[in-house]
């Protein structure tokens, strides 16, 4: 059980373009979801906080207007990169949680490339 | 200095060794604490979830928590070579949803 999915898992596109990253909870419904960014052999780096129906909650010096971030339903998160350049390469990684005590459960991540 | 503190390693060590990774953090108000395991270029898997202080066992793996010494640890018993990734440990407050997590330990077990 708990299983998140995130799709694409590698994606590579132009400087400027936007890039759309999904985040879906399968088996169960998720109250919270998360988006962290994660560089090379470094730690996750919590981005934004989402809840559904509502805005999302960014973490200081995360640029709202650049990282889109809906909430649609109980069980689908996305991440708009928009206006994407070569600085925003990394890996993007969404987790999600049933309920306050529980654990949050992390898919697969998202390799995004900017050429 | 940071809340969560980790050996970055790697530590190797041959198959079938006990594992022993471990955690200090710095927020005494932290109540729940995990264990994560990352595969390269994959996202965080749940190993362990614990509340508070204790043990906590699930197969080969056994979580401990130290609050009065701050100090988190995770065994691997009889450790085979798809252990070898990078684990992390991460804190919460009771009151907060972030999970402030350490920089990760590399294991690696050889054949």
């Amino acid at each position: 059980g708990a299983v998140v999915s995130q799709h694409p898992s590698w994606v590579i596109c132009k400087s400027g373009t936007s890039v759309k990253i999904e985040c879906r909870s399968l088996d169960f419904q998720a109250t919270t979801m998360f988006w962290y960014r994660q560089f090379p052999k470094q730690s996750l780096m919590l981005m934004a906080t989402s809840n559904e129906g509502s805005k999302a909650t960014y973490e200081q010096g995360v640029e709202k207007d650049k990282f889109l971030i809906n909430h649609a339903s109980l069980t689908l998160s996305t991440l708009t990169v928009t206006s994407a350049h070569p600085e925003d390469s990394s890996f993007y990684i969404c987790s999600a949680r049933v309920g306050d005590s529980q654990p949050q459960h992390f898919g697969d991540g998202t390799r995004l490339s900017i050429l | 200095q940071k809340e969560v503190e980790q050996d970055p390693g790697p530590l190797s060590v041959p198959e079938g060794a006990i594992v022993s990774l471990n955690c200090t953090y710095s927020n005494s108000a932290f109540q729940y604490f995990m264990w994560y395991r990352q595969y390269s270029r994959k996202g965080p898997e749940l190993l362990m979830y614990t509340y508070s202080s204790g043990n906590k066992e699930d197969g080969r793996f056994t979580a401990q928590v130290d609050k009065s010494s701050k100090y988190i640890s995770l065994f691997i018993r009889d450790s085979q070579p798809s252990d070898s990734a990078t684990y992390l440990c991460a804190g919460r407050m009771d009151s907060s949803y972030k999970l402030i997590f350490g920089s990760g330990t590399r294991l690696l077990v050889r054949p």
